[in-house]
């Protein structure tokens, strides 16, 4: 496997399930991120990590929780979402270097809450 | 409050005709610029950034930007397209020494045979 990989790449769920969302990335990067990406909405930067710490966390719901073990691996582990919570959730890392380097992102989970 | 905007929702264009994308940011404080493209069933790959030089930067693949401070744009542009350029585009900024990312909502590309 190369670059960043994404699993599962879909998903529905019922609003009262727990699930998680996997992110692994094979370029030796130290950072990673997660994104939601929602139809005619830019992208929405939910939680950055930066060797394995949390350093971003933009008023998400609790209702998202994020894992990070090491530095190449990323879960996203959801439980009660809303519908409006289905959207392509894209994982993405990067060499640490605040704001400058390249960000190398997955396929994404399309997820569908029912 | 800092922002990014992409007025333009879908692009259609012909093949090997010339087009503009266009990117427009607010922001109070130095920023770098991106252009992410994204293709069917793919995430989000870059096409190229701005982070401080020259304000004219280029792609392997045939595109450029160019960065205007008092414009507050960056806007991408391909003088001859081809069917395979057909994507969608997302401008991104982002801040020096912060993991604040903010991207637009993106320009769909379609280049017509």
């Amino acid at each position: 496997e190369t670059g960043v990989t994404q699993t599962p790449r879909h998903l529905v769920m019922g609003m009262t399930n727990k699930k998680s969302l996997k992110c692994e990335q094979h370029l030796g990067h130290n950072a990673m991120y997660w994104y939601k990406q929602s139809a005619k909405k830019p992208l929405e930067l939910m939680f950055v990590y930066s060797l394995e710490e949390r350093v971003e966390n933009n008023s998400v719901p609790s209702r998202f929780s994020p894992e990070c073990p090491n530095s190449s691996h990323l879960f996203l582990h959801l439980h009660t979402l809303q519908p409006e919570d289905s959207a392509l959730y894209l994982c993405a890392s990067s060499q640490d270097g605040p704001g400058q380097e390249t960000q190398y992102f997955g396929p994404g989970t399309r997820l569908l809450v029912l | 409050a800092q922002s990014v905007t992409q007025l333009d929702s879908q692009v259609p264009v012909f093949e090997e005709a010339p087009v503009e994308l266009r990117c427009n940011y607010s922001s109070s404080v130095s920023v770098y610029l991106f252009w992410y493209v994204q293709y069917p069933n793919q995430g989000l790959q870059l096409l190229l950034k701005y982070l401080s030089g020259s304000t004219l930067v280029e792609s392997i693949n045939g595109f450029e930007a160019e960065f205007n401070k008092s414009q507050t744009s960056f806007h991408l542009r391909k003088p001859s397209v081809h069917i395979s350029d057909t994507a969608e585009y997302f401008c991104a900024a982002s801040y020096p020494g912060t993991y604040k990312y903010i991207f637009g909502t993106g320009t769909r590309l379609k280049v017509l045979a």
